[in-house]
């Protein structure tokens, strides 16, 4: 009954290495988010998808690509992985229609670079 | 443009004490505030919320008022547990903005 689901939980791998993450929210939600946690658990917003549409891309290397196949699913697919990528990444949705502020955050996905 | 400060940690205290995280923000038009907490190995939580001024948002013991004219959220607990243990984070949406500004986060440490 997970509301918002990511995979993997934890993800090693090389520099210069391409990977992806996936996000899936079962809540009916219209919104959905990824952010990033470094080592000083400082959050931030990195991108968000309105009804598949990107409504912010804040300033992200363009490494970074999310997609977003459906409204239950923002995957983040990262190219040619740096050391400084290694972080948390948290997916997140929201509903805006009628909606409450809150967003719910899936479990994050810990990448380590090496 | 929209900020939050909130106090460093980390903070450490006995069970049973008095817990206050300050939390103050800087924005442009009237936000929405909110407190996540952060326990170990998982994802955010909601922990409670307010939307104007004045409101005071509670939970688990928890609560939170929105103060306008100090620009401040602080959190506090009268009687904190070692199942407090957490990094709580302060946040702030304005408007129609899609996204939270969070704060750095503030580790707390509760020892039996």
């Amino acid at each position: 009954d997970t509301a918002v689901s990511q995979t993997p939980k934890y993800l090693v791998t090389q520099m210069g290495n391409d990977k992806s993450i996936k996000c899936e929210q079962n809540l009916g939600h219209d919104t959905m988010y990824w952010y990033k946690q470094d080592s000083k658990k400082f959050l931030k917003i990195m991108f968000s998808y309105n009804n598949k549409e990107l409504i912010i891309n804040e300033t992200v290397p363009n490494r970074f690509s999310p997609k977003s196949p459906d409204k239950a699913h923002l995957n983040l697919h990262i190219n040619s992985l740096e050391l400084g990528d290694s972080a948390v990444y948290f997916c997140a949705s929201r509903l805006t229609s009628g909606g409450t502020d809150t967003q719910y955050f899936g479990p994050g996905t810990r990448l380590t670079v090496l | 443009g929209n900020s939050v400060t909130q106090m460093e940690g980390p903070v450490t205290l006995s069970e049973e004490a008095f817990l206050t995280i300050n939390c103050t923000y800087t924005a442009t038009g009237y936000p929405s505030l909110f407190w996540y907490v952060q326990y170990p190995g998982e994802g955010l939580q909601l922990l409670l919320k307010a939307t104007k001024a004045d409101d005071k948002g509670s939970n688990k013991g928890f609560e939170a008022t929105y103060r306008k004219e100090t620009t401040s959220f602080h959190l506090e607990k009268g009687s904190v547990q070692v199942s407090d243990s957490a990094v709580y984070f302060c946040a702030l949406r304005v408007g129609g903005a899609q996204k939270l500004v969070f704060g750095q986060g503030t580790r707390l440490t509760i020892n039996p």
